[in-house]
């Protein structure tokens, strides 16, 4: 049984289209994370939810939108795509955030091209 | 200045070495600090992490110098599914920075 799973794992669509990437865990935490790892494989945090609450957002184009209707769900939505969002977006979550938070426990990742 | 600078490598060594690599943190307050491995085309794990006074987990050791705001893993008795992304990660707060990882392959 998997423990974060987002969906789906490859998606391949037209610049200026929207798309949505959903997220689950059913590990219990109450934090879940949207990550962003580019071409150059460099892996940067974009959002964070603490049991429903946002409380971490980078500086990320307001395209994109993280909804949380529950603490075991993250899902992502992007509007208008463009050729620079090309990326794999991972969806992450780990025990009550606090200061000994350190585990993160990934999805497979979400493979996305924009053409 | 990136939060985390790691070497990119690649490190190419043979079954059997040891290989070390480092990376550097530009926070000072940074309070924690974890490897991660990934695979090629897979997803992070956590592999360890890293406390004031070094650790050691079978052949993995990493240690932590704080004065010069580094962390290093070393792998001895390397073995070929040692091949993948080290990833050195440090926590700020509530935030958990990437390095864009070090590439290792242990060859035959």
């Amino acid at each position: 049984d998997t423990a974060v799973s987002q969906t789906p794992k490859y998606l391949v669509t037209q610049m200026g289209n929207d798309k949505s990437i959903k997220c689950e865990q059913n590990l219990g935490h109450d934090t879940m994370y949207w990550y962003k790892q580019d071409s150059k494989k460099f892996l940067k945090i974009m959002f964070s939810y603490n049991n429903k609450e946002l409380i971490i957002n980078e500086t990320v184009p307001n395209r994109f939108s993280p909804k949380s209707p529950d603490k075991a769900h993250l899902n992502l939505h992007i509007n208008s795509l463009e050729l620079g969002d090309s990326a794999v977006y991972f969806c992450a979550s780990s025990q009550a955030i606090g200061r000994n938070t350190g585990e993160l426990f990934f999805g497979e990742g979400s493979r996305l091209t924009v053409l | 200045r990136k939060e985390v600078e790691q070497d990119p490598g690649p490190f190419n060594v043979p079954e059997g070495a040891t290989v070390a690599f480092n990376c550097t943190y530009s926070n000072s307050a940074s309070q924690s600090f974890f490897w991660y491995r990934q695979d090629c085309r897979k997803e992070p794990k956590l592999l360890m992490s890293v406390y004031s006074s070094g650790n050691e987990d079978g052949r993995f050791t990493a240690q932590l110098n704080r004065a010069s705001q580094y962390i290093s893993l070393l792998i001895r008795d390397s073995k070929l599914s040692d091949s993948a992304t080290y990833l050195c990660v440090v926590r700020n707060d509530y935030k958990l920075s990437f390095g864009a990882g070090t590439t290792v392959t242990v060859r035959a």
